[in-house]
């Protein structure tokens, strides 16, 4: 199975920031590779896919970028509402595998 | 609007089945080009994926669950379930179904079924 190993693990940072959190896959897989956001109770929302593809109707102070076996995601200017778990998942091959998540707190 | 809507019993007891629902509105699952996909996460971790079926009837699973897991599919229902045999405590979380599209992502996803494995 293909390992994916994010960080960091936990970020805490204020609205009007830019945070960057990194994937690592432990094999190169292209650029499949989609990040989710979730909050609290509720399931994951599909927010880039192919590694830097915004998905309709997401804000582009989201943006992703990488290939290979390193990937980021960058939010720039947080709102208080991207306050949220980050997951990476790669597509690359069967199982596919998730991140451990970053989880973005307010500071 | 596609929706997902779960259902299912919250509550399983060791060694039995867990059996779960996942009812496709606003889309057809008998159309290629989804994945319909199950997806779980134990409490506070991360999210496992378990497996999906395609409109064909070809399903893949994830081997750490493959000898015990079944996915299916009623299409004049416009349903996929997921059947999960044998469970133990190491089962319990919230299980989710989604649509999947190959090399996309998960794009549409149920309201989450917490099951918790008690006797």
């Amino acid at each position: 199975d293909i390992q994916l190993t994010q960080s960091p693990s936990f970020l805490s940072a204020s609205v009007g920031d830019s945070v960057t959190i990194t994937c690592r896959a432990s094999q190169g897989i292209s650029s499949s590779l989609a990040w989710y956001q979730q909050k609290p109770g509720k399931a994951p929302k599909l927010l880039i896919y192919a590694a830097s593809t915004l998905r309709s109707g997401v804000p582009s102070r989201f943006s992703g970028s990488g290939s290979g076996t390193g990937f980021t995601l960058t939010i720039n200017s947080l709102q208080p509402e991207d306050f949220a778990t980050y997951f990476c998942q790669q597509l690359n091959s069967y199982p596919l595998t998730f991140g451990g998540g970053t989880k973005v707190e307010i500071k | 609007q596609v929706q997902l809507k779960q259902s299912g019993p919250g509550l399983v007891k060791p060694s039995q089945t867990l059996s779960l629902t996942c009812t496709v509105s606003g889309d057809s699952i008998s159309r290629g080009g989804y994945y319909w996909t199950w997806i779980r996460q134990h409490p506070e971790k991360g999210l496992e994926w378990i497996g999906y079926i395609y409109y064909s009837g070809t399903t893949y699973y994830n081997p750490s669950l493959r000898s015990r897991l079944s996915i299916s599919t009623d299409a004049s229902k416009k349903q996929f379930s997921l059947r999960l045999d044998s469970v133990t405590a190491a089962d319990t979380a919230v299980y989710y179904c989604a649509r999947g599209v190959d090399l996309f992502g998960m794009d549409v996803w149920g309201q989450g079924s917490t099951v918790t494995v008690s006797s």
